[in-house]
């Protein structure tokens, strides 16, 4: 099982529609990232959670850490919003370094 | 434009061939980020640096290495390239090393023939 849960894997949705992408991880972390990746590559980094929520324009991030799981949502999607969702987490391993553990990313197509 | 500048952006090479990737942080960032995405494996973290020390290591392989210098730029060396090397390398900085926003640079991408 991977550490870090990313659902769904595909979503297509229609222009305007409220989109909700999750995430879910098992160990215990200090913060959580959200980052989006356009077709062309580009990673723009959207989000960094420890807990609470979050809100830049249309996103919105949430994060529940008892239950160790995160929310993305973006209300009324447009087609720029068509991009690759994913969801990281950093955590302190036994030797004190930082490892990050990434999602697999959900893939979101907004259809005008 | 995140402020974070790689070179070069497109590098071809051979099997068994070994290659450097650099990588500048914005202005005034300490702690530089190494990322390895190919179509099989998605994004995955390689290592980071802050302020010229190894802050964190993640997958990567023996044939890798980093290294962050005075300047606070980093170069990532890559040696005995296999063709599964072929990926999009990122380069990320923040301002520390806790909990801050990530700032990715446009990548390169390493073909290895």
């Amino acid at each position: 099982k991977n550490e870090v849960e990313q659902s769904p894997q595909n979503l297509t949705a229609q222009e305007g529609e409220f989109i909700t992408i999750n995430c879910s991880y098992s160990v215990g972390i200090s913060a959580l990232h959200w980052l989006q990746q356009h077709p062309g590559g580009g990673i723009v980094s959207l989000f960094m959670l420890s807990s609470g929520k979050k809100k830049h324009g249309r996103l919105i991030a949430t994060i529940n850490i008892q239950e160790k799981h995160s929310s993305l949502h973006i209300t009324a999607s447009h087609p720029r919003d068509s991009a690759v969702y994913i969801c990281a987490v950093r955590y302190r391993r036994k030797d004190s370094n930082y490892q990050l553990i990434w999602g697999a990313g959900t893939k979101l197509i907004i259809k005008p | 434009d995140s402020g974070v500048t790689q070179t070069p952006k497109h590098l071809i090479t051979a099997t068994g061939q070994r290659v450097t990737l650099r990588c500048s942080p914005r202005s005034g960032d300490l702690s530089v980020y190494w990322y390895q995405q190919s179509l099989d494996q998605g994004l995955q973290f390689l290592i980071q640096y802050y302020n010229g020390e190894e802050r964190a290591k993640g997958n990567i392989l023996e044939r890798f290495s980093a290294q962050q210098f005075p300047d606070l730029h980093s170069e990532l060396n890559l040696s005995s390239l296999e063709l599964g090397d072929s990926a999009l390398y990122f380069c990320a900085s923040s301002v520390a090393s806790g909990q801050e926003t990530q700032y990715f640079g446009p990548g390169t991408r390493l073909l290895v023939l």
